[in-house]
């Protein structure tokens, strides 16, 4: 159980477009989906932590208008990165914590990887 | 964001040595840390946890030590093994807060 899925698992666009990653937790209900981002061979930074019905919660130094995030029903929120840029090209990668648990345990998903030309 | 973006130190053993992994944290109110496994084009992949009430805790041929005076966190791997390859991960989280803050990340390459 606590199955989470992104899609797509990878995309390629060209500059100034706009792009939707899903991420669905398959099994459970998630109250709170957190977005990260990570650069090739560094660690995982939190852009932005979505609760359902709610706006989400944005890291110092992310644009919100840049990458905006809805967190539509307890199964998915997605990440829309408008008028994508190569700077944007990343590996994107959601997490999401259970409904019922209070241990923290936060289940992850596959990632998305990003390219933009 | 909160996570230190610098370039993964890479630690290199033999096939059937113990690994050792370590990871400074930056929150003293952090109580409840994971070591994440990710591997080349993946997400991360949950290895152990503990919470700040422990020193330490063993998982199969995984043990954390946790030393909340110098908030150290360390990974050890038992008979490391090729399949062993990959970045490891800490993560924190302060309590009241439900977001996971990471490490730096280590690159564990194994050699036959």
């Amino acid at each position: 159980g606590a199955v989470v899925s992104q899609h797509p698992s990878w995309v390629i666009c060209k500059s100034g477009t706009s792009v939707k990653i899903e991420c669905r937790s398959l099994d459970f209900q998630a109250t709170t989906m957190f977005w990260y981002r990570q650069f090739p061979k560094q660690s995982l930074m939190l852009m932005a932590t979505s609760n359902e019905g709610s706006k989400a919660t944005y890291e110092q130094g992310v644009e919100k208008d840049k990458f905006l995030i809805n967190h539509a029903s307890l199964t998915l929120s997605t990440l829309t990165v408008t008028s994508a840029h190569p700077e944007d090209s990343s590996f994107y990668i959601c997490s999401a914590s259970r409904l019922e648990d209070n241990t923290g345990e936060l289940f992850f998903g596959e990632g998305s990887r990003l390219t933009v030309l | 964001g909160e996570s230190v973006g610098l370039h993964l130190p890479t630690l290199s053993v033999q096939e059937g040595d113990n690994s050792i992994i370590n990871c400074a944290y930056s929150n003293s109110a952090s109580d409840y840390f994971i070591w994440y496994k990710q591997e080349s084009g993946k997400g991360p992949q949950f290895i152990i946890d503990i919470r700040s009430n422990m020193d330490k805790r063993q998982g199969q041929r995984v043990t954390v030590l946790l030393n909340k005076t110098v908030k150290h966190l360390s990974l050890q791997i038992a008979a490391t093994q090729p399949g062993d390859s990959a970045v490891y991960f800490c993560a924190e989280k302060a309590g009241g807060y439900n977001k996971l803050i990471f490490g730096a990340g280590t690159r564990l390459a194994v050699h036959p």
